[in-house]
């Protein structure tokens, strides 16, 4: 059975910064290419970034220069940095396999 | 960037009765070399994460039942219920994985 596991999303103030992990089984980590997506309270979904099996990496814009994804091969894990956190970042996140399954997400809360 | 936009942002279909919600893409999602269709269908219920249906424009993902298809190719997608039961009450969302940024449909809320 393929899970995607999330964690380490937390309440955090404007312009800091947090980890969130996204632990993958069941699936070729490898040969896979993974994304990040959220969604902010009551809204649609928002594609974050996208890290390719080959390593390469994308971003949208609202985030570009302040998130950056990577994955452990080693530990089956994708990471989403995220710095200089803005109100507007609050959202669920969710890690996926492109196009899918999908995690159940962690919940960041910027706020003062 | 590509602009999804779903029709309509809601439907009220009766029980047993065909639901049908379109997708149309600024741009193709159709990749020639391969000849498929960067395409996803994902149905959201409240409180939960979206759950991947429809992969590729119309392969259903493993464990969806018969009821739900999708159709479609180029810039322009369809998703059908066939007959539409009470657990189907959800918001459904088509996506694009073509080209970066990756995007989503604005939603259709499905009620009975």
């Amino acid at each position: 059975e393929v899970q995607l596991v999330e964690s380490g999303g937390a309440l955090v103030q404007p312009g800091g910064s947090l980890r969130l992990s996204c632990a993958v089984s069941g699936l070729s980590f490898t040969n896979n290419d993974m994304i990040w997506v959220r969604q902010a309270p009551g809204r649609g979904l928002e594609w974050v970034s996208l890290i390719y099996s080959s390593g390469s990496t994308h971003y949208a814009d609202s985030v570009n220069g302040r998130f950056i994804i990577s994955r452990d091969h080693s530990k089956n894990t994708v990471y989403l940095e995220m710095n200089n956190l803005r109100v507007a970042d609050t959202a669920i996140y969710y890690c996926a396999k492109r196009p899918g399954p999908w995690g159940k997400g962690t919940t960041v809360t910027v706020s003062s | 960037d590509i602009v999804m936009t779903q029709s309509p942002d809601s439907l009220a279909v009766s029980l047993g009765e065909r639901a049908t919600i379109n997708c149309k893409s600024s741009q193709s999602v159709l990749y020639n070399s391969n000849n498929k269709n960067y395409l996803a269908w994902y149905q959201q219920k409240p409180g939960q994460p979206p759950k991947l249906l429809i992969y590729w424009a119309s392969t259903r993902e493993s464990g969806v039942p018969g009821r739900f298809s999708g159709s479609g190719s180029g810039t322009d997608f369809t998703l059908t219920i066939s007959s539409l039961q009470a657990e189907d009450v959800a918001i459904y969302y088509c996506h694009q994985y073509y080209t970066t940024p990756f995007s989503f449909g604005q939603g259709t809320r499905l009620e009975i």
